[in-house]
């Protein structure tokens, strides 16, 4: 049981350059999440779902865009890269039993660095 | 809005010492969570608990303890006798009731504990 898998782990990028930050789980969890840690600092909320097809924003959309065609997969993806998104990336996720929230788990992060 | 304060930016401890990092959090909720978690030099979050603002029953996990004081907005962590392994970054997170389901964390800054030998 793998749990939540992000790749990469490591990426650096020109400032203008795109990509996408990979995360799968495979728990079955309904809710995911996508935070980011800037140095010294705790995680912020970029975008949440609460199941495949339903996207929000969260503190710090700006920058990024979200999808969730399943209920594995949430990539996150920096169209126009900028040293601000130097940051490390954490994918998360949690499931629902009743009104109540379980199991929530996070990835091992990448760091992206935009030079 | 919510806002988590861990206002104890870096603490050094001898080992076997016993240790407090205080969480003070502000939410308009009455229904929320608090968390704790640990980040370790290798840079995971580990989980340590999760607590729900009707439980206020004070938690002991091993050398772990919390507690939860709603009079104050407090939820604060007691490491007992202190080791080595315990050196990490300490991150206390507070959820609002959940908005179908999902949980939103917000985080305080973290307070980074060493532990010398």
């Amino acid at each position: 049981n793998a749990g939540v898998t992000q790749t990469p782990k490591f990426r650096i990028l020109k400032i203008g350059q795109s990509m996408t930050l990979q995360c799968a789980q495979d728990m079955n969890h309904n809710y995911m999440y996508w935070y980011r840690q800037d140095p010294g600092m705790g995680l912020k909320l970029i975008y949440y779902s609460v199941g495949a097809g339903i996207t929000d924003k969260g503190e710090v959309p700006n920058g990024y865009n979200v999808s969730r065609s399943t209920t594995e997969d949430f990539p996150l993806r920096l169209e126009l890269a900028a040293p601000s998104q130097t940051s490390v990336y954490f994918c998360a996720s949690s499931y629902s039993a009743g009104r109540e929230s379980y199991g929530y788990t996070f990835g091992s992060g990448t760091r992206l660095t935009v030079v | 809005a919510q806002k988590v304060t861990q206002a104890q930016t870096e603490i050094s401890v001898v080992e076997k010492e016993d240790v407090t990092l205080d969480c003070v959090y502000e939410t308009r909720d009455t229904t929320y969570y608090l968390f704790w978690y640990k980040q370790p030099p290798s840079g995971e979050l580990v989980f340590l608990i999760r607590r729900n603002s009707f439980d206020e029953q004070n938690e002991i996990s091993g050398r772990y303890s919390w507690n939860f004081q709603k009079s104050t907005s407090s939820f604060n962590f007691t490491i007992t006798a202190s080791q080595v392994v315990d050196s990490a970054v300490y991150f206390c997170a507070l959820s609002e009731a959940e908005i179908q389901g999902a949980q939103k964390l917000v985080f305080g800054q973290g307070t980074r504990l060493t532990i010398n030998p």
